[in-house]
């Protein structure tokens, strides 16, 4: 089944404590992005990933790093979070970022 | 001026008519065109895309794009109670995907 898939979907952690979530796709897209979804803001773009070791920042990437090693995966990497990333994250990959996304089922992310 | 505009809604619609839900973008760039549909606590989902002037069927959604105007439109004929969701609407401008906010929709039994 095609897919792309996040781990973990709750998270509850500490201020300044480093959090990994994990993004994986199979469907060999070059694409790949992370989204923030908050209410009233809705969703906005943190990174995104033409391909391997080809990253660039979205609309809201302060406080996130993002690596692209391999194609299938793409980590976000929060190394000292804080309240305010407090939200709901989706992974999303795309073939050449043209034809839609495919979405993960998302992470909730608390930082308190 | 924001990218991406929808109406939050709720937009409330009786079961069986025509839901129209519209978007407009301020970037003339803005090269593809999606629509999304988003149930309450889960991931969005595509549901249509077009890049071209016109309409796009795909059963019993319809997109609309008219690039003069700046504007897209998503209509969903014969509406189910099961169409009730936030629809969000995206462009693509150069390497990055934009997203409004979404529209609530309501089907009403």
């Amino acid at each position: 089944e095609a897919q792309v898939t996040q781990n973990p979907r709750y998270l509850i952690t500490v201020t300044g404590k480093k959090l990994t979530v994990t993004c994986s796709q199979n469907m060999n897209h070059e694409y790949m992005s992370w989204y923030r979804q908050d209410p009233g803001l809705g969703l906005r773009q943190i990174y995104y990933s033409m391909n391997v070791e080809v990253t660039d920042k979205g609309d809201v990437p302060e406080g996130y790093k993002v690596s692209r090693k391999e194609k299938r995966n793409f980590p976000l990497i929060l190394e000292s979070p804080s309240p305010n990333q407090t939200s709901l994250y989706f992974c999303a990959s795309s073939f050449l970022g043209a034809y839609g996304y495919t979405f993960g089922s998302g992470t909730r992310l608390t930082v308190v | 001026q924001k990218e991406v505009e929808q109406n939050s809604g709720p937009l409330s619609v009786p079961e069986g008519a025509i839901a129209s839900l519209n978007c407009t973008y301020s970037d003339r760039g803005s090269q593809s065109f999606f629509w999304y549909r988003q149930y309450s606590g889960k991931s969005p989902e595509l549901i249509m895309s077009i890049y071209s002037n016109g309409d796009k069927e795909d059963g019993r959604f319809t997109a609309q794009l008219n690039k003069a105007s700046q504007y897209v439109s998503l209509l969903i004929r014969d509406s189910q109670p099961s169409d009730s969701a936030t629809y969000l609407c995206a462009t693509k401008r150069d390497d990055k995907i934009i997203f409004g906010k979404g529209t609530r929709l309501h089907i009403l039994p």
